[in-house]
């Protein structure tokens, strides 16, 4: 069965450095979405991705946030300087938007910011 | 800002009974809903969706209850089984075909007992 793939599955980080999150959706999908939970809390919407570019975002996706479809296969999430609060799991998920269905997402890469 | 609650943050039933999910929203604008099923250490997992057309939706164990005047949504699975044991998200959309963002419940952790 298809999936989608993240990597890396755990990431430390010092505060104030650069992050990538990657993801590779499935390969037919065509909207792209990354979220993520921070322990004990409820997974929360931060960016849609449709055609190449965002479609929408949430007040969390701040201009510390980015991310890119460099090669058509590959979906990045990029967190230019982390703060100590962007300590969660990030899940990416796809999706084909051609009917009713629900989103099939990663198994998440959990950043922590220390 | 809780638009889509889950009030039970705990379940536990016995195998080979029902499982009642109960989930309460607040926004009139959502018109599509689904649930998901979250393993430990894995993204959550797309088990059924339901429109607001519609106010039921079957799929093998699984039934999704949609009362829109309640704003109220409730999963069954019966007969429930060890393996349904996880933690169990509802989660509402405003887009049709549910690929706009969705905003999901903080999770109700469903226990099964052999």
């Amino acid at each position: 069965e298809p999936e989608v793939t993240q990597t890396p599955s755990h990431q430390v980080t010092q505060m104030g450095q650069e992050v990538i999150l990657r993801c590779v959706p499935i390969s037919n999908h065509l909207y792209f979405y990354w979220y993520r939970q921070i322990l004990g809390q409820k997974v929360e919407f931060l960016v849609s991705f449709y055609n190449n570019e965002i479609s929408e975002k949430s007040e969390i996706f701040d201009d510390q946030f980015s991310v890119e479809r460099p090669d058509g296969s590959n979906f990045t999430l990029k967190i230019r300087s982390t703060k100590l609060e962007d300590s969660a799991m990030y899940f990416c998920a796809s999706l084909t938007g051609t009917g009713e269905e629900g989103y099939t997402f990663g198994s998440g890469t959990r950043l922590t910011v220390v | 800002d809780q638009q889509v609650k889950q009030n039970s943050p705990s379940l536990s039933v016995q195998e080979g009974r029902i499982s009642i999910l109960n989930c309460d929203y607040t926004n009139s604008m959502f018109d599509y809903f689904l649930w998901y099923k979250k393993y430990p250490a894995e993204g959550p997992t797309f088990l059924i969706s339901i429109s607001s057309i519609k106010d039921k939706n079957e799929d093998g164990r699984f039934t999704v209850f949609l009362n829109k005047s309640a704003k109220h949504l409730s999963l069954h699975i019966v007969p429930s089984q060890p393996g349904d044991s996880a933690v169990y998200f509802c989660a509402a959309s405003d887009g049709s075909g549910g690929y706009q963002k969705v905003t999901f419940g903080t999770g109700t952790k469903l226990q099964v007992i052999p």
